[in-house]
């Protein structure tokens, strides 16, 4: 009874250095999003997915990539880790038929110092 | 401009007291739905409902009730008989036909429940 798992957690990066927030749920959906919660903001939507092979960028792509190779995993890279990134990053995902619920993941706490 | 537009950013009760939570929207399409979240201090988002823009039913659920007005473009939330539990951020989010369904949320509102 997985649902979205995301990892890690908790990550402290240096300016300039890059990683990658994993997500992946088990539910099979076809729809999967990554947004970035700002202290005392609403969630905004970096990129999302449609389906593996398809993603589309959000509100404020700019310093992220992402892929999707497989329904399951959704991926979120930073090149070059800057302070403005420190953040709180959701990964959500929902079924067929959009207007349907999102199912979110526990969130990744990145500080850029 | 802000889509969503959750004006309380604080609220704090007594347990047992009712606590109404407001949201405002915007939009132009004649479809579309709404959404509350609760984000408690664990820091997850939890689902709690969803309504469409043809269905303006009053809603009761438990403790919650949700009261959704198409002519003031208002989607409020009501937790009756509050409860330490009850603490955390709740979001109004809104999905649009013409944004390709994606979520917009408000700022949030952050109730505190003291017992």
């Amino acid at each position: 009874n997985a649902g979205v798992t995301q990892t890690p957690k908790f990550r402290i990066l240096k300016i300039g250095q890059s990683m990658t927030l994993q997500c992946a749920q088990d539910m099979n959906h076809n729809y999967m999003y990554w947004y970035r919660q700002d202290p005392g903001m609403g969630l905004k939507l970096i990129y999302y997915s449609v389906g593996a092979g398809i993603t589309d960028k959000g509100e404020v792509p700019n310093g992220y990539n992402v892929s999707r190779s497989t329904t399951e995993d959704f991926p979120l890279r930073l090149e070059l880790a800057a302070p403005s990134q420190t953040s709180v990053y959701f990964c959500a995902s929902s079924p067929l038929g959009r207007h349907q619920p999102q199912h979110f993941g526990d969130g990744t706490r990145l500080s850029i110092l | 401009a802000q889509k969503v537009t959750q004006a309380q950013t604080e609220i704090s009760v007594v347990e047992k007291e009712d606590v109404t939570l407001d949201c405002v929207y915007e939009t132009r399409d004649t479809t579309y739905y709404l959404f509350w979240y609760k984000q408690p201090p664990s820091g997850e988002l939890v689902f709690l409902i969803r309504r469409n823009s043809f269905d303006e039913q009053n809603e009761i659920s438990g403790r919650y009730s949700w009261n959704f007005q198409k002519s003031t473009s208002s989607f409020n939330f009501t937790i009756t008989a509050s409860q330490v539990v009850d603490s955390a951020v709740y979001f109004c989010a809104l999905s649009e036909v013409s944004n390709d369904y994606k979520l917009s949320f408000g700022a949030g509102t952050t109730v505190t429940v003291r017992a």
